[in-house]
């Protein structure tokens, strides 16, 4: 069964600092992978995905993600944070293939953000 | 609708008591998730659905716990002779096909559920 480990429950940055959140997956066959974030008293919102193709992926709000398989990868980062990213992010994954669907969570990683 | 509405947003029961918890997805959107968020957690997937057939319910924690989707459409979440272990964030998710993996999920606002 695919799994998701987020190496990192918080990270705290200035603004405007660059920011990477990790995120390595089981390896399978073919995966899907995804970040969602979730801001306070909201519900999950998709970031950015990688189905196939270019292994960086560019999402909402200026993130960025590269999937590297030989290292069953998927970091996320910015180049400049503002407050307004204070969240917390879930890495996911799902199998690739027609028959995907399932998506698996990690545990997810807050990320704090200092004037 | 416009979005994945579930109800109530908040429910708190009685050890002992069942509830139900309802989800209506984007209308169109062919399949459905259940998620259970604890607090500091990641979701954790329950069960989910194509159409009104059950697909998975690997992820169901015991036989307390059931979920069907008769007419392909709303849903609903079942939690018979709830514990406390059962409070969490109860989150739904619908997706326009059945490779829903490829589309990403559209959450709803989940139900806080507290067992007192």
């Amino acid at each position: 069964a695919q799994s998701v480990t987020q190496l990192d429950s918080q990270v705290p940055v200035f603004e405007e600092a660059p920011v990477e959140l990790r995120c390595n997956y089981s390896s399978s066959v073919s995966v899907y992978l995804f970040w969602y974030v979730q801001y306070p008293n909201q519900g999950l919102q998709l970031l950015l995905k990688y189905l196939s193709g270019s292994t960086l992926v560019k999402g909402i709000n200026g993130f960025e993600a590269e999937f590297n398989k030989s290292q069953t990868s998927f970091h996320l980062r910015k180049p400049s944070v503002h407050i307004s990213d204070t969240a917390e992010y879930f890495c996911a994954v799902s199998d690739g293939g027609s028959s995907a669907s399932k998506i698996i969570f990690g545990s997810g990683t807050r990320l704090s953000i200092r004037p | 609708g416009a979005g994945v509405s579930q109800s109530p947003r908040y429910k708190v029961t009685k050890r002992g008591q069942d509830v139900a918890l309802r989800c209506d997805p984007i209308s169109g959107h062919v399949s459905l998730y259940w998620y259970r968020q604890a607090l500091g957690q990641g979701p954790e997937f329950l069960t989910y659905f194509n159409y009104e057939a059950q697909q998975d319910k690997s992820g169901l924690p015991n036989d307390r716990f059931s979920a069907e989707r008769p007419e392909g459409s709303i849903s609903t979440l079942t939690i018979q002779r709830t514990e406390q272990r059962d409070s969490a964030m109860y989150r739904c998710a619908s997706s326009l096909d059945t490779g829903g993996a490829a589309y990403g999920y559209t959450f709803g606002s989940g139900t806080r559920l507290t067992v007192v």
